[in-house]
C-alpha cells in the first residue's frame, strides 16, 4: 500500500546544529508540504513543493529550507537549530488535478524535535 | 484566505450525534470547505469536503447553507474513538500550498 513516512520519529539536538528531517511518500503525489504543530497554534505551513525542483515558502519558513530532487522525497533542513524550533513536524502530500491541487492531503506520523 | 471560527471544545456521550459548526463569513466564490480529524500523536486525516448543500460519506456529513458563510460537520452516533481534534479549513483551488491554513480546531471529547 502507498504511504508517507517520516524519519526520525523523535530527535533531540543542540542549539546551533543542522538537522534534517526526512519525508518519503509512495503515493507518487506531485505536491508535498511541511507543517509544524505547537500547542496553541494548530498546524502552520513551513514549506511546500508542487513538483521536482519546485519549492515555496509557507507561513513560518524562517530558519528552514527544503529541496525537491525527486517526486518521493522532501527533506526539511533546519540550518541552525533554535529552541523556538522545538515542535512536532508533519509532512503531507496531495495529488494534482490539472492546475488544481487536491485538498485531501495525506499526512505522515510526525517527527517530534527537541532543541536543547 | 477565508478565516474560520469554530468552538474550542465540545463534549458528548457515546451514541449521540455531534454537530460542529464552523463560521467562515469571508468565504470566496471558489473556496471549498474541508474538514480534518486529528488523533493524539498522529497526523491529521481528511474527513470530508464540500462546496454547497450536503455531502455525506461513510464517516460524516457536511451541511453547507446557501450563503456558505458557515458549515456543520455532523458525526452520527459517536464512539469513544471519535475523541479527536477536528479542523475546518476553507480555501480555493490553485492555492494548494497556502490555502490549507489549520486553525486551532475543535477538541471533541466523547465519554461513555
Amino acid at each position: 500500500d502507498a504511504e508517507i513516512t517520516q524519519s526520525p520519529r523523535h530527535k533531540i539536538t543542540e542549539t546551533g546544529r543542522q538537522v534534517t528531517l526526512a519525508c518519503h511518500q509512495t503515493w507518487n503525489h506531485n505536491n508535498m508540504f511541511w507543517y509544524r504543530q505547537d500547542l496553541g497554534h494548530g498546524l502552520r505551513l513551513i514549506h511546500y513543493s508542487y513538483g521536482v525542483q519546485d519549492t515555496n515558502k509557507g507561513e513560518v519558513s524562517d530558519g528552514y529550507s527544503v529541496s525537491r530532487s525527486n517526486t518521493e522525497d522532501l527533506p526539511l533542513t533546519l540550518e541552525s537549530a533554535a529552541s523556538s524550533q522545538t515542535s512536532v513536524y508533519f509532512c503531507a502530500s496531495s495529488e494534482s488535478v490539472g492546475p488544481i491541487s487536491s485538498y485531501e492531503q495525506y499526512f505522515g506520523p510526525g517527527t517530534r524535535l527537541t532543541v536543547t | 484566505l477565508a478565516k474560520t471560527t469554530q468552538p474550542i471544545s465540545m463534549d458528548s456521550y457515546e451514541g449521540q450525534e455531534v454537530n460542529i459548526t464552523c463560521s467562515h463569513n469571508n468565504i470566496a466564490t471558489n473556496d471549498y470547505i474541508t474538514w480534518y480529524q486529528q488523533f493524539p500523536s498522529q497526523g491529521p486525516r481528511f474527513i470530508i469536503q464540500g462546496y454547497k448543500t450536503k455531502v455525506t460519506n461513510e464517516v460524516a456529513s457536511l451541511f453547507i447553507p446557501a450563503d456558505r458563510k458557515s458549515s456543520t460537520l455532523s458525526l452520527p452516533r459517536v464512539s469513544l474513538s471519535d475523541t479527536a481534534v477536528y479542523y475546518c479549513l476553507v480555501g480555493g483551488p490553485n492555492q494548494a500550498g497556502t490555502a490549507l491554513i489549520f486553525g486551532k480546531g475543535t477538541t471533541l471529547s466523547v465519554s461513555s
